[in-house]
């Protein structure tokens, strides 16, 4: 089967760092994305990896390790409006099927 | 350029009825998909499309059917709702783009549907 984890929910304050770790169990592995989805919107793209290593891009970094199916997404200096659900998804096959991941809410604090 | 865009936004069926919801995209996307998205669950894919014309199944089918007959529109059908089609339901298309991976996904606003 397919098997995507990542945490719940995640609490932070503002201006300090966080990492959402996802890892992942696939029949097929062409890449994996992470999305940004504040409550009531659409997901949005924020980033993709597709070789090992590390992916910056601004305040957000991604990470992956396709050895050990494990990705991470790195938000810094974090600022309230980055309170919102991050959805890790795997892109399993070459149609661009997305497996997702149940999301991580990322709550910040003042 | 609108993007993606779906009607209606909000619906309420009562079991047994019937609707289809729309999905237009204006960014040339060869491949398109409908998902639902349900607490603690995430997206599940509904159906998908690779290209005018064509349809596959996804990861829970059940309930429902699609129409891809135009490049440009998704179709997704509920014959006859039940509470469990109860869901937020979201469209979204990729590729080709040049500037961002080939298989980034864009999606629709999402539409809610309640089934009572």
């Amino acid at each position: 089967g397919q098997n995507i984890d990542q945490p719940t929910e995640m609490t932070a304050t503002e201006g300090a760092i966080v990492q959402i770790n996802c890892t992942y169990q696939t029949s097929g592995f062409n890449g994996l994305f992470w999305y940004q989805q504040h409550a009531g919107e659409a997901p949005t793209f924020l980033s993709y990896n597709v070789l090992d290593g590390l992916e910056e891009k601004g305040r957000f970094s991604s990470f992956l390790s396709r050895s050990k199916g494990y990705s991470y997404l790195l938000l810094k200096e974090l600022q309230m409006k980055d309170s919102a659900s991050y959805l890790c998804a795997v892109s399993t096959d070459s149609w661009g099927k997305l497996q997702f991941g149940a999301g991580t809410q990322v709550v910040v604090t003042p | 350029n609108a993007g993606v865009t779906q009607t209606p936004k909000f619906r309420v069926l009562k079991t047994g009825q019937s609707m289809t919801l729309l999905c237009a995209q204006d960014m040339n996307h060869e491949y398109m998909y409908w998902y639902r998205q349900d607490p603690g669950m995430g997206l599940r894919l509904i159906h998908y499309s690779v290209g005018e014309g064509t349809t596959a199944k996804g990861e829970v089918p059940d309930g429902y059917n699609v129409s891809r007959l135009k490049k440009q529109n998704f179709l997704l059908g509920l014959e006859s709702a039940a509470p469990s089609q109860t869901s937020v339901y979201f469209c979204a298309s990729s590729y080709p783009r040049e500037r961002e991976p080939a298989d980034t996904q864009y999606f629709g606003p999402g539409t809610r549907l309640t089934v009572l």
